[in-house]
């Protein structure tokens, strides 16, 4: 059973402007929410991350916004730029010691000039 | 700083013949998670290790795949006999588990190919 539901597959976005992915989780005990980004040929690198007590935290162009009582967050990627694309992931897990991370199946981003 | 290194990077092979991927983590990480990824099924954990200890290997799908750590520099992930639904590109990754974040450092990872 999926945990952790990524929308859309796939995003075409013109450059300069708004890359959005949607999740939605359904464990609540999941209390940290890590996006992933990958590069083709690369793996997967750490983006950006949030906890539940908040409802957004920005890092340059990259927000997420987090809706606790929805179940769901998202990516927002402003000012999008063709260095952008690449496939990104949602996460989720439970902090503290092992847990295990469920990762979504991913959102292929192509920002076009 | 030498991020989580792979071998080999690409790998074909045929059916049937057994396939060994190696991995040395971060210098200083004390776990250690295999992943597969596919168009179908995205980012599966296969197994993960703990000190060199096996923890969680409830995500390796059947008996013809077997995972060692030796020591804390190196792992290998084993397919033996290797079938085509089997190709996939296989990541290791580490972190330290006593960072509450778990930020995972992925390698480049293997790509498989069965034919």
């Amino acid at each position: 059973q999926q945990q952790v539901k990524q929308s859309p597959q796939s995003l075409i976005v013109q450059k300069g402007g708004i890359s959005i992915i949607n999740c939605a989780y359904e464990n609540t005990a999941f209390d940290y929410f890590p996006w992933y980004q990958q590069f083709p040929g690369k793996g997967p690198a750490l983006l950006i991350a949030i906890r539940p007590d908040v409802s957004e935290k920005k890092e340059g162009r990259f927000t997420i916004s987090f809706n606790k009582s929805a179940k769901q967050f998202s990516l927002h990627i402003m000012d999008s730029q063709p260095g952008d694309s690449a496939t990104y992931f949602c996460a989720a897990k439970v902090e503290g010691g092992y847990q295990k991370v469920t990762f979504g199946t991913g959102t292929k981003l192509q920002v076009i000039p | 700083d030498a991020g989580v290194i792979q071998s080999p990077r690409h790998e074909v092979t045929e059916m049937g013949q057994e396939v060994t991927l190696r991995c040395k983590p971060i210098s200083g990480h004390n776990s250690l998670f295999w992943y597969r990824q596919t168009m179908m099924r995205g980012l599966e954990l296969l197994i993960y290790f703990n000190n060199n200890v096996p923890i969680d290997d409830s995500g390796m799908p059947e008996d013809r795949f077997s995972a060692k750590m030796p020591n804390a520099s190196f792992s290998t992930l084993k397919i033996q006999p290797s079938e085509p639904r089997d190709s996939a590109v296989y990541f290791c990754a580490s972190n330290k588990i006593d960072r509450n974040t778990g930020e995972l450092f992925f390698g480049e990872g293997s790509r498989l190919t069965v034919l």
